[in-house]
């Protein structure tokens, strides 16, 4: 079955730290760049960043640069976010998700996780 | 950062209605664009990828058009499972989504 799995997520104070993981399986996960996507209560999406199908090369939305590392085992088929230093503005379902074409990060976000909640508070 | 602009934020109409949302790239974008759909508390799903183009499983009444900095998704009969919020999204840098238009059922 092709499916994303999140977990990690929970309740931190200002200041810490937590780390998402997303399971991947059904599908050939080495091949395609992997993104991080939230979504704040009654909010909208916003992408925070993602990494390379080899992990050589990840890119980061301004909102979360230096704070969050984004991380992939290709043995293990997982995706990890480090989140230090973390806000209050920081609350939101945190979504792993899949382009719809292997090997570029320009592919449309064809799978998804459910998602993982993290609040900060 | 290139923003995208989606409008009307919100709209209501009936169903069978034809509704049209757009979206508005400050710089050019090629067909980079891509539309989802995401129902209350659910998952965002993939509508239309490469401006155009339609996911495979999707209702043919979802259209999508344009290129460069000016993008259009038609939904041609409303369906009452069409309510929900529809997001832009571009993929030529790195990725960033519209606002978001929610389409209500009168």
């Amino acid at each position: 079955q092709v499916q994303l799995v999140e977990s990690g997520g929970g309740l931190v104070k200002p200041g810490g730290s937590l780390r998402l993981s997303c399971a991947a399986s059904g599908f050939s996960f080495r091949d395609y760049y992997m993104s991080w996507i939230r979504q704040a209560p009654g909010k909208g999406l916003e992408w925070i960043s993602y990494i390379s199908d080899s992990g050589s090369t990840k890119n980061y939305a301004d909102s979360v640069r230096g704070r969050f590392t984004i991380s992939r085992d290709n043995a293990k088929n997982s995706l990890d976010l480090q989140m230090n230093s973390l806000r209050a503005e920081d609350t939101a379902l945190y979504y792993c998700a899949r382009p719809h074409m292997s090997g570029t990060r320009r592919g449309a976000f064809d799978l998804w996780g459910q998602g993982t909640m993290v609040i900060v508070s | 950062d290139i923003e995208m602009t989606q409008s009307p934020s919100s709209l209501s109409a009936s169903v069978g209605d034809r509704v049209t949302i757009t979206c508005r790239a400050s710089q050019n974008i090629n067909s980079y664009l891509n539309w989802y759909r995401q129902k209350p508390g659910r998952v965002p799903e993939l509508l239309i990828y490469a401006a155009s183009s339609l996911r495979s499983g999707v209702p043919s009444r979802f259209r999508g058009s344009g290129s460069g900095t000016d993008f259009t998704l038609t939904i041609n009969s409303l369906h009452a499972e069409d309510s929900a919020t529809y997001y832009c999204q571009q993929t030529y840098t790195n990725p960033r989504f519209g606002g978001g238009t929610t389409v209500e059922i009168k």
